[in-house]
């Protein structure tokens, strides 16, 4: 059965103090894998699409990295408007069918 | 563009009554998913279509829950009846065939007392 899961569930930071989000994954054979910024009462915003392992994409202060098992979300000096809750979702190879991972909630403090 | 634009933006009715969710796509788009996000199960696709078709229902939890889409530019998501555990908030999303980005609307928070 395809699976996500990320870790941390909640994650406080001082402003400028760079971390990483975990986003851990299963699935029968991967067609992408999705990260989306979701805010509070709003929809999730989508971020970045990786494709295959040793894949790597930034925005800003953020870079997604992939590797067979897992994903990366690595926030670099963030600020205070960084704060949200970060989704990862998995597509499986033979149709648009996404699973996504309970998130990461990022609290970025000034 | 708009965006994708969801209706109502909060539904409070109570048990037994039937609920409908209204989705406009942006205007173009092939797929349109209907997502439901609770704080138990996270974000989980209910339902999926393809130029109005119905590709996969899969993720519909039970027969009380029905999806339509008549055209290109609207979709409904159903509940008869609806029951206290249907609360949650809903949301509708439509993407391209051609890339990987789907685009959230705002979602529909229904409470069901």
């Amino acid at each position: 059965e395809d699976q996500v899961t990320q870790s941390p569930e909640a994650l406080r930071l001082q402003e400028g103090e760079s971390s990483s989000l975990n986003c851990s994954y299963t699935v029968s054979g991967l067609r992408g894998l999705f990260w989306y910024r979701q805010d509070p009462g709003k929809g999730p915003e989508f971020l970045f699409t990786l494709y295959s392992a040793g894949e790597e994409k930034e925005k800003e202060r953020l870079k997604a990295t992939l590797t067979k098992k897992e994903s990366f979300l690595h926030i670099t000096a963030p600020k205070p408007e960084d704060s949200a809750t970060y989704l990862c979702a998995v597509q499986a190879t033979g149709g648009f069918k996404t699973i996504f991972g309970a998130g990461t909630r990022l609290f970025v403090k000034a | 563009d708009a965006g994708v634009i969801q209706s109502p933006r909060h539904e409070v009715t109570e048990m037994g009554q039937e609920v409908t969710l209204r989705c406009k796509p942006i205007s173009g788009h092939d797929y349109l998913f209907w997502y439901r996000q609770t704080m138990m199960r996270g974000l989980e696709l209910l339902i999926y279509f393809n130029n109005n078709v119905p590709i996969d229902d899969s993720g519909m939890p039970e027969d009380r829950f029905s999806a339509k889409m008549p055209n290109a530019s609207f979709s409904t998501l159903k509940i008869q009846p609806s029951e206290p555990r249907d609360s949650a908030v809903y949301f509708c999303a439509s993407r391209l065939a051609s890339t990987d980005t789907q685009y959230f609307g705002p979602g529909t928070r229904l409470t069901v007392l």
